[in-house]
């Protein structure tokens, strides 16, 4: 079984488009968390949500709008897209913080903006 | 100059070597982690770290919170543990989680 799973794994599309990505952990975890790598490799992270409420919102645009319907999934949904949004965007979870707890990652949604 | 500094940035090695990658940072922090990220782009948490030194396997952490520096070292150094290591940690008394820019390892066999 997954721990945590993300989709889709590869996303293409154009720029101005409306996009999400979505994100489950089957782990019992009470934060998520997203992350995004740049070309460069350097990741980043972008948000993270603790039971629901959102406690890390780094310097982000607003394009960019997490929703948790519930503790398991944490979305990402991208207005606007455009060619700098191309990256890697990794969903994580944890027990608890993380300055408490080791993180667990999905595999990674590949976002390629033409 | 960032916040998080790792060394080396790129590391080749012989198999059976003995590997040190460090990671030092800026100010005080309440976890520091260590990160693997394989060759297909998945990553894996090794270790989280807020005093001492932690162990599993081959790969040992340790960390000087008075120095705010870590090292993350590989025994019996294997070509599987070609990867790139990435350190990350947790201000205090913040949420900012800040990562280093990586150590990019090669181990030869």
């Amino acid at each position: 079984d997954t721990a945590v799973s993300q989709t889709p794994k590869y996303l293409v599309t154009q720029m101005g488009n409306d996009k999400s990505i979505k994100c489950e952990q089957n782990l019992g975890h009470d934060t998520m968390y997203w992350y995004k790598q740049d070309s460069k490799k350097f990741l980043k992270i972008m948000f993270s949500y603790n039971n629901k409420e959102l406690i890390i919102n780094e310097t982000v645009p607003n394009r960019f709008s997490p929703k948790s319907p519930d503790k398991a999934h944490l979305n990402l949904h991208i207005n606007s897209l455009e060619l700098g949004d191309s990256a890697v965007y990794f969903c994580a979870s944890s027990p608890g913080g993380a300055s408490t707890d080791t993180q667990y990652f999905g595999p990674g949604t590949r976002l390629t903006v033409l | 100059k960032n916040e998080v500094e790792q060394s080396p940035q790129n590391l080749t090695a012989q198999e059976g070597e003995f590997i040190t990658i460090n990671c030092s940072y800026s100010v005080g922090i309440s976890a520091l982690h260590w990160l693997q990220q394989h060759p297909g782009g998945g990553i894996v948490s090794l270790f989280m770290l807020s005093s001492g030194k932690k162990k599993h396997g081959r790969l040992i952490a340790t960390i000087n919170i008075q120095e705010k520096h870590s090292s993350l070292h590989i025994t019996a150094s294997h070509p599987r543990d070609s990867a790139v290591y990435i350190c990350a940690v947790v201000f205090s008394g913040t949420y900012k989680y800040i990562f280093g820019t990586g150590t990019r390892l090669k181990v030869l066999a």
